[in-house]
């Protein structure tokens, strides 16, 4: 299963830019990595995911390190609707999604 | 396009009884995967479906099962209903294509409770 580490808890000035972490070093090369968030008991909404280069989308800019074992989410200006559990994950075509904790980002006005 | 639809969103059902949870996918969606989430144990996985078999599945007991029906529609059945399978059950559905990853789309849940 795949397996990611993330810090429990983040808090994040609003307008200011959040910097999610996430280890994820025994991911393998065709395993792709995705953010999903959740904010209050939804269902987790997906936000971004890639494989190798960085991405970008009108959410968030994913950075994945050039091994691949750790990536950032960035956030570019955090507002209090950001405030949520953000889950780092991976996986392959044919794996199931494992979620771990993840981290909960308090956006503080 | 409409999103994944769960229903109900909400069930009250007491030990020792059945359940049925159904979930109607993004059109065009061919995979469909169930989560329960609690408090304590966070989100965990259940089973992933994709074109009507059962491609994976988690570490739940056997009182827990699914299925999947051509139109991609997926229902997942909890029997024998015990208080610690209260929690928020979540189905999640994607293209599910083989070269090309897409990310999950969620459904808002069913809460179910059991007393």
């Amino acid at each position: 299963d795949a397996k990611t580490t993330q810090p429990p808890s983040m808090d994040c000035a609003e307008g200011r830019a959040a910097n999610l972490p996430c280890n994820h070093s025994t991911i393998s090369g065709n395993e792709y990595v995705y953010w999903y968030r959740q904010i209050h008991s939804q269902g987790p909404q997906y936000i971004i995911h890639g494989l190798k280069n960085n991405e970008t989308n009108e959410m968030a800019s994913l950075i994945i390190t050039e091994d691949r074992k750790s990536s950032t989410l960035i956030l570019p200006h955090a507002t209090l609707r950001d405030t949520a559990v953000y889950y780092c994950t991976y996986k392959t075509s044919y794996d199931k999604v494992i979620f771990g904790p993840g981290t909960s980002l308090s956006v503080i006005p | 396009k409409a999103g994944v639809t769960q229903t109900p969103r909400y069930l009250i059902k007491t030990r020792g009884q059945q359940v049925t949870l159904s979930c109607s996918p993004i059109s065009g969606h061919r995979s469909v995967s169930w989560y329960q989430q609690t408090p304590g144990q966070g989100l965990q996985f259940l089973f992933e479906y994709f074109s009507e078999t059962q491609r994976n599945k988690g570490n739940f007991p056997g009182r827990f099962s699914g299925r999947q029906f051509s139109n991609s529609r997926s229902e997942m059945n909890v029997s024998t209903l015990e208080l610690g399978d209260s929690a928020l059950y979540l189905c999640a559905s994607s293209l599910g294509t083989i070269v090309i990853n897409y990310g999950y789309t969620f459904g808002s849940g069913t809460r179910l409770t059991v007393v």
